[in-house]
């Protein structure tokens, strides 16, 4: 089992829907988790960084980590075609390496 | 300019060639990586370094071998490549502690026939 799981997708959802990415995980040491995006032909970068459990809000976007349930999400909400991109969450523990996810692709549809 | 830069973006090498991928970085950062994505995969760990002479082996090191020639510098070879490391390469930096962001470039499509 890997210690992090993402369905890779592809999502595809129109202009202006809310989306919806998760992970979960096995690593109860976690306590740093991250989302970065990755557009096409580009390396990844950092989109959003929670510590522990508990909400995190951007502008359009919003981090929750349930520890508990060893699972985090990503909240897109009024979703443009400029988010289309593959998203990957990563998670570490402190000062040990970062675990990423496989990354989800999603499209926005005009 | 970019923060994070790597050479070259494309690779089309042949089995058994040596083949070297380099990094540079003007973030002033300690720690680099490198990394290998694939389809379905997510990023995998091949090397990190966290100062010139500290390099660690990552998750997936076999047929790799890494220099860090400098703080800003760190190179990832390929002693005898093979199909199955057509990858996509990223060298990443980040701050002293494990959990700081980290900054990718913008890869190395490697391909092997």
């Amino acid at each position: 089992q890997k210690e992090v799981e993402q369905d890779p997708g592809p999502l595809s959802v129109p202009e202006g829907a809310i989306v919806s990415l998760n992970c979960t995980y096995s690593n109860s040491a976690f306590q740093y988790f991250m989302w970065y995006r990755q557009y096409s032909r580009k390396g990844p970068e950092l989109l959003m960084y929670t510590y522990s459990s508990g909400n995190k809000e951007d502008g359009r976007f919003t981090a929750q980590v349930d520890k508990s349930s060893k699972y985090i999400s990503l909240f897109i909400r009024d979703s443009q075609p400029s988010d289309s991109a593959t998203y990957l969450c990563a998670m570490s523990a402190y000062n040990n390496d970062m675990r990423f996810g496989a990354g989800t692709r999603l499209t926005v549809k005009p | 300019d970019a923060d994070v830069t790597q050479t070259p973006r494309n690779r089309i090498t042949k089995t058994g060639k040596r083949i070297m991928l380099e990094c540079s970085q003007t973030k002033g950062h300690d720690r680099m990586y490198w990394y290998r994505q694939d389809p379905g995969l997510g990023l995998q760990l091949i090397y990190y370094s966290f100062d010139v002479k500290d390099i660690n082996k990552g998750e997936i090191s076999d047929g790799y071998s890494v220099s860090r020639q400098a703080q800003a510098k760190f190179s990832l070879s390929l002693e005898s490549a093979i199909p199955n490391q057509t990858a996509l390469y990223f060298c990443a930096t980040s701050g002293p502690r494990g959990t700081d962001t980290q900054y990718f470039g913008p890869g190395t499509r490697l391909t092997v026939l």
